[in-house]
């Protein structure tokens, strides 16, 4: 079923420190995994993706973990930048191509200076 | 990268009137484009998946009499909120997958305001 986020959780970290955001699915059949970035009033922007024959994916600055054991990924976003502040989702989907998202509700991180 | 653009980007209207908004791929075709709201400090909600050449998919509890979707081409879907009240006001935001991409790309939205 989808994710209703009734309330945005926050995560604040200091310039320069590592953050890790959290996610937890819901369908274990979900096989590619998205986390993408909303600044306000934007729509949402691609971050990094990983497919579930794989535990780790890095790209600049990011890298996203999945453990399928307990449905749960993570991103984490190496030395904080100010521009980083944003929401971050995670967003599930099956067979790949074509077929609609499910997002989780979002975690707000907020980089303080 | 693929780019998709919404219009407009921001809208205040009155309550019953309606409310046409566009999503458009504006370097590739897409035959299918998925509807999404989002609500304050809450997640995107699929409304419905836009289908080129047939009737719109509409999620549970989503109403395709007021929601109207027309997919009129294979660069272009409109959502048209008919007889807007205040509860329809949101974020309207829209995505589209692209061959050879597992990735949707996402529209910038549309602020929607119903006074």
């Amino acid at each position: 079923g989808e994710s209703v986020g009734l309330h945005l959780p926050t995560l604040s970290v200091q310039e320069g420190d590592n953050s890790i955001i959290n996610c937890a699915y819901s369908n274990s059949a979900s096989d590619y995994f998205i986390w993408y970035k909303q600044e306000s009033g934007k729509g949402p922007q691609f971050i990094i993706d990983i497919r579930s024959n794989m535990d780790k994916r890095q790209g600049q600055r990011v890298t996203v973990l999945l453990n399928k054991t307990v449905k749960h990924l993570s991103l984490q976003i190496a030395a904080t930048q100010p521009g980083d502040s944003a929401v971050y989702f995670c967003a599930e989907n099956i067979h790949g191509y074509g077929q609609n998202f499910v997002f989780g509700p979002g975690t707000r991180l907020s980089v303080l200076p | 990268g693929a780019v998709v653009s919404q219009h407009p980007s921001r809208v205040i209207c009155k309550s019953g009137t309606s409310v046409k908004i566009e999503c458009r791929s504006l370097d590739f075709q897409a035959t299918t484009m998925f509807w999404y709201r989002q609500f304050p400090k809450q997640s995107l909600m699929l409304m419905a998946t836009s289908n080129e050449g047939s009737k719109a998919t509409y999620e549970q509890g989503v109403e395709k009499d007021k929601f109207l979707i027309n997919h009129a081409s294979l660069t272009l879907s409109t959502l048209t909120v008919t007889s807007a009240h205040p509860e329809d006001s949101s974020f309207y935001i829209c995505s589209a997958p692209r061959t050879g991409y597992n990735e949707q790309f996402f529209g910038p939205g549309t602020r929607l305001t119903v006074l």
